[in-house]
């Protein structure tokens, strides 16, 4: 089955307490993208990335880092979470530059203390 | 900058009426893309309908329709004969088609509650 996988799905942290949260897709696809979701706001794209080893800023980047070493693979690593961060955070993926379906998982959500 | 606007915080309709979601959206590219996606309270993002710009054809997709104005910059969603499944947010979503570059701008939705 086609599909984006997160974990954790749910995570209660602490501030400054280092964090990764997973994120893989089994569809071969090329990009990859995380967002956050904020009452009122709307998805917030955090990074992108195009292809392995290169990724790219999106709307909201401050305090977050990924990397994307393997193409099925794009964790979000928060360094030093703090409450503002504390939010639903979606990762997503497209086949390529064209085509313009997303594929979203399932959602992950962070309370940071 | 691109900007997509959804004037309707909130709606409510009947079961089996239409309802009508609205979407405005602001860029200088010519090409690109319009979506539109629900997340019901599984929190699940849930691709509705697309349309190309390029396309002058408006979308469709069973019951859901858009109308789509490129001169007006206006993307608007109809859903016919609603369901009660039709209840959760909706957000309109704008992606421009252009190598190098995977943006996506989504406004900040739509909650609609379908009434029995």
């Amino acid at each position: 089955e086609a599909q984006v996988t997160q974990n954790p799905r749910y995570l209660i942290t602490v501030t400054g307490k280092k964090l990764t949260v997973t994120c893989s897709q089994n569809m071969n696809h090329e990009y990859m993208s995380w967002y956050r979701q904020d009452p009122g706001l709307g998805l917030r794209q955090i990074y992108y990335s195009m292809n392995v080893e290169v990724t790219d800023k999106g709307d909201v980047p401050e305090g977050y880092k990924v990397s994307r070493k393997e193409k099925r693979n794009f964790p979000l690593i928060l360094e030093s979470p703090s409450p503002n961060q504390t939010s639903l955070y979606f990762c997503a993926s497209r086949a390529g530059p064209i085509q313009g379906e997303q594929y979203f998982g399932p959602g992950t959500r962070l309370t940071v203390t | 900058a691109q900007t997509v606007t959804q004037s309707q915080p909130e709606m409510s309709v009947q079961e089996a009426e239409t309802v009508t979601l609205s979407c405005t959206y602001d860029t200088s590219e010519s090409n690109y893309y319009l979506f539109w996606y629900k997340q019901p309270p599984s929190r699940q993002m849930i691709l509705v309908i697309r349309q190309e710009a390029y396309k002058q054809q408006n979308a469709t997709e069973n019951r859901f329709s858009v109308n789509f104005q490129k001169a007006a910059k206006s993307f608007s969603l109809k859903i016919s004969d609603s369901q009660l499944g039709d209840t959760a947010m909706y957000f309109c979503a704008f992606m421009k088609t252009r190598r190098g570059t995977y943006k996506y701008i989504f406004g900040t939705g739509t909650r609609l509650k379908v009434l029995a």
